[in-house]
């Protein structure tokens, strides 16, 4: 699978939008961009996932650049329970042999929303 | 649904004995993934069964072994345990390949 990288950090002001960066420049053509989120002292929570085309649902957007060698997750309107480290992991989405199962974790961005 | 179940959800056992973790899936879900994550790291899979059988594992020593049983559910079991072994403990459930994995809240395991 793809390496990813995130910024360690970012603030970002209640009622505001929040946009979480990642790079995934050696992703391949089956590869989609998966994003995950951690709240202090829980499992991590599904939030999206891609391909190539921008996604939305009632947690978040995502968007995926045309080479999709990088995404952007949207929180439209961050909350204090948005607080979380937010994982951004590339995995293929075919089953064939040899094909990683698993979800590869990085460090992910710590997302603190500010009152 | 009860989601992803996991007992228990701390533990304390001292270095060299053995123990068994429990996860039961999201109802619906097949496939059962194991994941370690240390303080202020991401989760480091461990290893997957689907159909009863380990499916793909990590890079983890044999001491970790696991089983799934015929209703999905699944059990960790870590022996000889070291300081080392101290950490989080994540199962998730998923149907099949997909990569939409529900997460249970966690064995918090401290080995003394």
């Amino acid at each position: 699978d793809a390496k990813t990288t995130q910024p360690p950090s970012m603030d970002c002001a209640e009622g505001r939008a929040a946009n979480l960066p990642c790079n995934h420049s050696t992703i391949s053509g089956n590869e989609y961009v998966y994003w995950y989120r951690q709240i202090h002292s829980q499992g991590p929570q599904y939030i999206i996932h891609g391909l190539k085309n921008n996604e939305t649902n009632e947690m978040a957007s995502l968007i995926i650049t045309e080479d999709r060698k990088s995404s952007t997750l949207i929180l439209p309107h961050a909350t204090l329970r948005d607080t979380a480290v937010y994982y951004c992991i590339v995995r293929v989405a075919e089953l064939s042999s040899g094909s990683a199962r698993q979800l590869t974790f990085g460090s992910g961005t710590q997302l603190t929303v500010l009152p | 649904d009860a989601g992803v179940t996991q007992s228990p959800t701390h533990l304390i056992k001292t270095r060299g004995q053995q123990v068994t973790l429990r996860c039961s899936p999201k109802s619906g879900h097949d496939t059962v993934s194991w994941y370690q994550q240390a303080l202020g790291q991401g989760p480091q899979f461990i290893f997957q069964y689907y159909e009863e059988e380990e499916r793909q594992r990590g890079n983890f020593p044999d001491r970790f072994s696991g089983h799934q049983f015929p209703n999905y559910s699944s059990e960790l079991n870590v022996n000889a345990l070291l300081l080392g072994d101290s950490a989080l403990y994540l199962c998730a459930s998923s149907l099949g390949w997909s990569a939409e994995a529900f997460f249970g809240q966690g064995t918090r395991l401290t080995v003394v």
